[in-house]
């Protein structure tokens, strides 16, 4: 089952754009992470953040996370096309050693 | 560091035909994770190892699934009798010891079942 949701489904913007997706999730969590996906390829780690975190920068990426109201976006600033992806939140869950993943952004960058 | 690498990349089988992937995660890593992950999804826990104990299994790993560890190195994921339904991504990612922190991914192995 799918532990978090990620919003919107789809995101197209024109390079140079910012990009933010948001994700949401049912349960108290240790940490959120996520992650990109390139098509046909492996996942590949971008940003952790932990739960008594607010705010996490890397680079063009910025993550906030809102225990609150269980949820957390992913923002990406001056896009490019090689940002085209789909991009997924993942939880860690009390004493689970699994990552549950949302269902994914599918991000597109025009040139 | 070469990376989680998986094999073979991709896999064509004949309904109820035995298939079996290979792992080889990243060499000091002693945990090891299969996940599963069909079009427009993200990835569904399967299994997890700590060295060669396999500590966790999802109720979607049917009887049909089983998965080893031996030395606590490769991992092997075994699917018999393979159904139209277990077409999907087969990925494998390996992470250090202390929690549940940066998971690396391999490239997956694609099955397809006719």
């Amino acid at each position: 089952s799918q532990q978090g949701e990620e919003d919107p489904q789809a995101l197209s913007i024109q390079e140079g754009e910012n990009a933010t997706m948001n994700c949401s999730y049912k349960t108290s969590i240790n940490n959120l992470q996520w992650y990109r996906q390139n098509s046909g390829r492996g996942l590949v780690h971008l940003i952790l953040i932990r739960s008594n975190e607010r705010e996490k920068h890397s680079g063009r990426l910025r993550v906030t996370l809102d225990t609150s109201k269980k949820s957390s976006s992913l923002l990406i600033t001056a896009s490019r096309a090689a940002d085209t992806a789909s991009y997924f939140c993942a939880t860690d869950s009390g004493s689970a050693r699994q990552l549950t993943f949302g269902s994914g952004t599918q991000l597109t960058v025009l040139p | 560091d070469t990376g989680v690498s998986q094999d073979p990349r991709h896999k064509i089988t004949k309904r109820g035909q035995n298939v079996t992937f290979r792992c080889d995660p990243i060499s000091e890593h002693n945990r090891l994770y299969w996940y599963r992950q069909t079009l427009g999804q993200g990835p569904e826990f399967l299994t997890y190892f700590q060295n060669e104990a396999q500590l966790e299994k999802s109720r979607l790993l049917s009887d049909r699934f089983s998965a080893e560890r031996p030395k606590g190195s490769f991992s092997t994921l075994e699917i018999q009798r393979t159904e139209q339904g277990d077409s999907a991504m087969y990925l494998c990612a390996s992470s250090e010891t202390g929690g549940n922190e940066k998971l690396f991914f391999g490239s997956g192995t694609q099955l397809s079942v006719l």
